[in-house]
């Protein structure tokens, strides 16, 4: 039983750069988070997916940022033309529909530092 | 508005001593759920307990225990005899019923010494 899993783990860019990350989340869950954390502060809320279909963004989610998961499974999300203040941790997060569960499954994240 | 509020940003105690991590919360919600996640320095956020806002009782987990009091709007967390192993950062997270998202408080960093 694995869990979520992110790759890659670190990613270092120069500004005006894009970058791609990609998240696996365990196995039987529906559910699909993306969040930021930087230095010091929680995780925020970017954006939600209920198998393939995106419900939900944050206000943090600008324009360049755009998230997919195509089929249901593995998700990737895309900064375009990157800037400083996108330097964080990027974690996903799983859990599984129905019920009222609720916990979300975190995976270990990627550090993006923009130079 | 959601929010929660952890208000210690760090702790240090040593090897063996108790410590309790505070955690308030804020919503307009009846009902809602409330969590605990423990982040080491790997990074990778720990899931350790959910409570729903039906449920007072307070739970015990070998050495960590959670003290949920809605007339506060408080939700605490314990640790028992303290061990080098338990130094993290610990997060609240809130999130009323039919919500998508966590919303986390800024963590409490705890740092325990042999």
């Amino acid at each position: 039983d694995t869990g979520v899993s992110q790759d890659p783990r670190h990613k270092i860019t120069k500004r005006g750069q894009n970058v791609t990350f990609r998240c696996d989340p365990i196995s039987e869950h529906n559910r699909l988070y993306w969040y930021r954390q930087t230095l010091g502060q929680g995780p925020e809320f970017l954006t939600y997916f209920q198998n393939e279909a995106q419900l939900e963004k944050s206000r943090l989610l600008s324009d360049r940022f755009s998230a997919e998961r195509p089929k249901g499974s593995f998700s990737t999300l895309e900064i375009q033309r990157t800037e400083q203040g996108d330097s964080a941790m990027y974690l996903c997060a799983s859990s599984p529909s129905g019920g009222d569960s609720y916990e979300q499954y975190f995976g270990p994240g990627t550090r993006l530092t923009v130079t | 508005a959601q929010k929660v509020t952890q208000a210690q940003t760090e702790i240090s105690v040593v090897e063996k001593e108790d410590v309790t991590l505070d955690c308030v919360y804020e919503t307009r919600d009846t009902t809602y759920y409330l969590f605990w996640y423990k982040q080491p320095p790997s990074g990778e956020l720990v899931f350790l307990i959910r409570r729903n806002s039906f449920d007072e009782q307070n739970e015990i987990s070998g050495r960590y225990s959670w003290n949920f009091q809605k007339s506060t709007s408080s939700f605490n967390f314990t640790i028992t005899a303290s061990q080098v192993v338990d130094s993290a950062v610990y997060f609240c997270a809130l999130t009323p019923y039919g919500y998508n998202k966590l919303i986390f408080g800024a963590g409490t960093r705890l740092a325990v010494h042999p």
